[in-house]
């Protein structure tokens, strides 16, 4: 079955460039989130989309800004990377109802700054 | 404001006798709950889930409880086995912001032989 698909799994910048992240859902999900882990620490949720809307905000840094395409697909775009930006960049999506509630996870993109 | 608590950070269970996790929400608005299995360095993986209008919901191992009043869930895995040794996280949607998935601070379970 389609899963989530996250690209890239592993990016490396510097300090101050920029970095794009790439979600592409499961087909027929109406919901996708953007998740950061840290080292150690759990999930901190970032932003979400609904039906190509942004729906909600978290501790998303202003440096941040995401997006969902007419395809579905969103993409999280860091500017002016720092140190403290390496984490797990984990993509969510959903759908929600009477006869089938699931939410599936990709397998994360890998950031690390330097 | 934790809106999702699990109490226990970790917890221990003999292969083959059931483990269960425990999960308590504040939020009396969230009407879909979930529970994943994560291992590090990976994405959560998706096991089950309940709606706020039931009770009870079984997947093969797996059976989630719901008790509403309590704002209480708990996950059965029975029987357990070593593969089950990961960190589980609940979590919750409220469908009036379907904006968020909100979880749980993690249960750690170590299945032993």
């Amino acid at each position: 079955a389609a899963g989530v698909i996250q690209s890239p799994r592993h990016l490396i910048k510097e300090k101050r460039e920029t970095a794009t992240l790439k979600c592409y859902p499961i087909p027929r999900h109406d919901t996708v989130y953007w998740y950061q882990q840290g080292p150690g620490q759990d999930p901190q949720f970032l932003i979400s989309f609904y039906e190509k809307m942004q729906s909600d905000k978290g501790s998303i840094p202003d440096r941040f800004s995401a997006q969902q395409f007419s395809d579905y697909h969103s993409e999280l775009n860091m500017s002016s990377l720092e140190l403290g930006d390496s984490a797990l960049y984990f993509c969510a999506s959903s759908v929600i109802g009477e006869m089938n509630t699931e939410a599936f996870f990709g397998q994360g993109t890998r950031l690390t700054v330097v | 404001d934790q809106q999702v608590k699990q109490n226990s950070p970790s917890l221990s269970v003999q292969e083959g006798r059931i483990s269960i996790l425990n999960c308590d929400y504040t939020n009396s608005m969230f009407d879909y709950f979930l529970w994943y299995k994560k291992y590090p360095a990976e994405g959560p993986t998706f096991l089950i889930s309940i709606s706020s209008i039931k009770d009870k919901n079984e997947d093969g191992r797996f059976t989630v409880f719901l008790n509403k009043s309590a704002k209480h869930l708990s996950l059965h895995i029975v029987p357990s086995q070593p593969g089950d040794s990961a960190v589980y996280f609940c979590a919750a949607i409220s469908t009036g912001t379907a904006s968020k998935l909100t979880f749980g601070t993690g249960t750690r379970l170590q299945v032993t032989l």
